[in-house]
This record gives C-alpha cells, sequence and structure tokens, in this order.
C-alpha cells in the first residue's frame, strides 16, 4: 500500500499566525488527496480534496480562504490555517488513495495543531 | 445521502472477550465497505474491508461480513487483547459519492488486563 507521511506530527502555534502542513506520498503519485478534521472524541470530517494542478474542492461549510490547500506536485499536497484561532485546534489528517471500487485510502498519521 | 451509523461507544471489555461492534449503512449505490482503526495518537489504518454482497472481510482475529439485506457490516473478534484498544471507524465508498470515504462516528474500544 501507500505510505503517507505528515509534518509536522503536532505544532503549537500563536493566535493569529498561520501554520502549513505537508501531506507525501511516499511511493505513489496521487493526483488526489484528501483533508480531514477531527474533533476530540469524534468522527473525521471531509474538508477538501486536493487536485494535482488545479484548485481543490471544498466541502460545504468549509472556508476556503481560511484553510489554503496546494497540490502542486503527484506527491506532495499543503493545507495552511490562516490567521489561526484557538477554535481551529484540532487533529488534521491528510489521505491518498485510487479513485474506483473497493479501493482503500491511505492515511497519514496526522498533526495535532494547537492554537494558543 | 450515502451515511453510516454505529454504536456508541466506549465499550469495555476484558481481555478475551467476544467483541461486536455494529455498523449499518445507507447507500443509493453498491458501495464498498471498510473498517478502519485508530491507536491513540496515530493517523488511521485500513482494518479490513468488502466491496460485495456476502463477502467476509477479516484480519488480525476481526471479521465483518457484507450484508446487503440488513445494509449491516458488523464487526467482530471472538478473543479480544488489550492491545486491541483503539476506536474503530465504520466507513463506505461508492460511485455516488465519488469514491469518498464516508466515516461512521467511531467507536472506542477499552480493553482491561
Amino acid at each position: 500500500g501507500a505510505v503517507v507521511s505528515q509534518h509536522p506530527s503536532w505544532v503549537i502555534c500563536k493566535s493569529g499566525t498561520s501554520v502549513k502542513i505537508e501531506c507525501r506520498s511516499l511511493d505513489f503519485q496521487a493526483t488526489t488527496m484528501f483533508w480531514y478534521r477531527q474533533f476530540p472524541k469524534q468522527s473525521l470530517m471531509l474538508m477538501a480534496t486536493s487536485n494535482e494542478g488545479s484548485k481543490a474542492t471544498y466541502e460545504q461549510g468549509v472556508e476556503k480562504d481560511k484553510f489554503l490547500i496546494n497540490h502542486a506536485s503527484l506527491t506532495l499536497s499543503t493545507l495552511t490555517v490562516t490567521s489561526a484561532h484557538p477554535e481551529d485546534s484540532s487533529f488534521y489528517i491528510c489521505s491518498v488513495s485510487l479513485r474506483g471500487p473497493g479501493t482503500e485510502a491511505f492515511f497519514g498519521q496526522g498533526t495535532r495543531l494547537t492554537v494558543v | 445521502g450515502n451515511s453510516v451509523t454505529q454504536m456508541e461507544g466506549p465499550v469495555t471489555l476484558s481481555e478475551e472477550a467476544f467483541l461486536t461492534i455494529n455498523c449499518t449503512y445507507t447507500a443509493t449505490g453498491y458501495p464498498s465497505l471498510f473498517w478502519y482503526v485508530q491507536y491513540p495518537g496515530e493517523g488511521l489504518q485500513l482494518l479490513l474491508k468488502a466491496t460485495k454482497a456476502d463477502d467476509k472481510g477479516s484480519n488480525k482475529g476481526f471479521e465483518a461480513t457484507y450484508r446487503k439485506e440488513t445494509t449491516s457490516f458488523h464487526l467482530e473478534k471472538g478473543s479480544v487483547q488489550v492491545s486491541d484498544s483503539a476506536v474503530y471507524f465504520c466507513a463506505l465508498s461508492d460511485r455516488d459519492s465519488s469514491y469518498k470515504l464516508i466515516f461512521g462516528s467511531g467507536t472506542r474500544l477499552l480493553v482491561r488486563p
């Protein structure tokens, strides 16, 4: 299966600053990556679909200007949380998958963001 | 739209007990079904999957059977271990949702020695 690496694993930032999270597909060329957000003791919420070479597709209710996604190559997608606030503190997870029936997704280890 | 419903946790069991975590789904098409596991502080890992009706997915002693007639994909294990303590997510994907994974709410399992 695909190996997905996220960096950093955790980050603490001050309110008002921006934070960039990287998601790398180490052994698989991913035209599509997915970004999820997970609140404590809750399920994953799909934020956006990152498309290589084009704009990301955001889910309803997710602020595009708040969560900037760039997918400049087949192995790297980045999520930038702009002007972070304490309510943005969460666990962010990326995944890659082939499209098609029965294809599993491969997840990064996640990034815990704490905004103080 | 498509959705997944899981039993609420936490589920607390003694070691070697039998485990069942219920999962039912709603889908307009013919989805693939998955169980993912999340250990503390980590991302999700695929535990098992089934792609068509009556398929049984199995891995590490866990099993789940794709039941189309009851729209269910219950997770079972005959004898749990302390190391099985984690959060378990049922999920589906199909063409109607562009193969995005739709997750259930997750069920936390705590196995006591």
